[in-house]
């Protein structure tokens, strides 16, 4: 069974610029959620999607966003980049995302913000 | 505001001895706590989990420890190995559609 895929892997932007990253999840799993990891920070939310809908979101600024498609792949879109986007990007998906919790996370998408 | 405090950041421990990870948390309506361990370039996985209605959990040389009353759990590893070396993530989640939470993180390096 495939794993979490993610793309691209690692991309370079600069100030101001958007970016899309896509996440195709495990099959037949449902929920996609996005998280930002950073050095300093960890591994922080950013909003899940379950059937098309998003059903829950991080604390982080209107210029993130994200949609998932009916096939429940994900995008999530990063508008007027600025340098403390730079991070990795990690996609997770579960069955439901809701009950046990556990999530099966992509390699990421390392973005640098120049 | 960090709703999962994870310590310590960065962890050396000699091959053979044991790892301690210690996190906290505030809400009490957490019910799930799961660990998750990320090797470079990797995304984390799932490595154990508890729930509050037991206060240790055991899978091979992984433990966690879970103290209610004092809002901790923290993870054991026996008999550390070079091979466990990676950066491990406590979580938490409380029931229903909210999403899992994490600690910052604890680097750990096994030295020979």
């Amino acid at each position: 069974k495939a794993g979490v895929t993610q793309t691209p892997r690692y991309l370079i932007k600069t100030r101001g610029q958007q970016v899309t990253l896509s996440c195709s999840p495990i099959s037949g799993h449902r929920s996609v959620s996005w998280y930002q990891q950073t050095p300093g920070q960890g591994l922080q939310f950013l909003f899940e999607y379950f059937s098309e809908t998003q059903r829950n979101k991080g604390n982080f600024p209107g210029r993130f966003s994200g949609r998932q498609f009916s096939n429940s792949r994900s995008e999530m879109n990063v508008s007027t980049l600025e340098l403390g986007d730079s991070a990795l990007y990690l996609c997770a998906s579960s069955l439901d995302g809701a009950a046990t919790g556990e999530l099966f996370f992509g390699e990421g998408s390392r973005l640098t913000v120049l | 505001q960090q709703q999962v405090k994870q310590s310590p950041q960065s962890l050396i421990v000699q091959k053979g001895g044991i790892s301690i990870i210690n996190c906290a948390y505030e809400n009490t309506a957490f019910d799930y706590f799961p660990w998750y361990q990320q090797f470079p370039g990797k995304g984390p996985a799932l490595l154990i989990a508890i729930r509050p209605d037991v206060s240790e959990k055991k899978e091979g040389r992984f433990t966690i420890s879970f103290n209610k009353s004092a809002k901790q759990f923290s993870l054991h590893i026996m008999d550390s190995q070079p091979g466990d070396s990676a950066t491990y993530f406590c979580a938490a989640k409380s029931s229903g559609n909210t999403p899992l939470v994490f600690g910052k993180g604890t680097r750990l390096s096994v030295i020979a």
